[in-house]
């Protein structure tokens, strides 16, 4: 099977911006979870979606939303950027919930 | 308390010995625990998953949890050049079953040659 795909890969915004991340879990996977990556946090859960809900969400401002359609791909959307948002984002799938999670690449998104 | 934690600072290992890594984690109600791996510049990638008490053994790799004492560690057999990387613990702090996994800060592995 195909692995997790994220597009884009590399990302350079302005403060104020806003972005949207994409997400194409593996093929039968129906939860998808992002993750945000920094030096100084680490790993931190975002959100989960499962079959078009949002069953999970972290402890992240309002700015951040995110979305999953029919087919189980999703998306997050970042507005209103600001220079702590410079990241690692990452996405995961798993085939329901507290089952493996498996990784994509990641978008890394610098702020300017 | 930290919902996980790794405490141990880099682990420097020569080539053939074992690497043993340590996590705790805070959240009872817990049931699945995960050891990644991270290559500097990449995403993590699945090493072990392990839901019930006791060892599991994958490979080189054997992952050990202890839900009385909450604690899951992960031993290297064999330690390679190429199993230099950082080690992630983590674990599903979701008790309803859905996912949202929390992660120690990491582990970095250092094999000699």
């Amino acid at each position: 099977k195909a692995g997790v795909t994220q597009t884009p890969r590399y990302l350079i915004k302005t403060r104020g911006q806003q972005v949207t991340l994409s997400c194409s879990p593996i093929s039968g996977h129906r939860s998808v979870s992002w993750y945000q990556q920094t030096p100084g946090q680490g790993l931190q859960f975002l959100f989960e979606y499962f079959s078009e809900t949002q069953r999970n969400k972290g402890n992240f401002p309002g700015r951040f939303s995110g979305r999953q359609f029919s087919n189980s791909r999703s998306e997050m959307n970042v507005s209103t950027l600001e220079l702590g948002d410079s990241a690692l984002y990452l996405c995961a799938s798993s085939n329901n919930g507290g089952e493996t999670q498996y990784f994509g690449p990641g978008t890394r998104l610098l702020v300017l | 308390q930290k919902e996980v934690e790794q405490n141990s600072g880099p682990l420097s290992v020569p080539e053939g010995a074992i690497a043993s890594l340590n996590c705790t984690y805070s959240d009872r109600v817990s049931q699945s625990f995960f050891w990644y791996r991270q290559y500097s510049g990449k995403s993590p990638e699945l090493i072990m998953s392990i839901y019930s008490n006791g060892d599991k053994e994958d490979g080189r790799f054997t992952a050990q949890l202890n839900k009385a004492s909450q604690y899951v560690s992960l031993l290297i057999r064999d330690s390679q050049p190429s199993d230099s990387a950082t080690y992630l613990c983590a674990v599903n702090i979701d008790w309803r079953g859905n996912n949202r996994l929390a992660f120690g800060k990491g582990n970095q592995v250092v094999v000699i040659p």
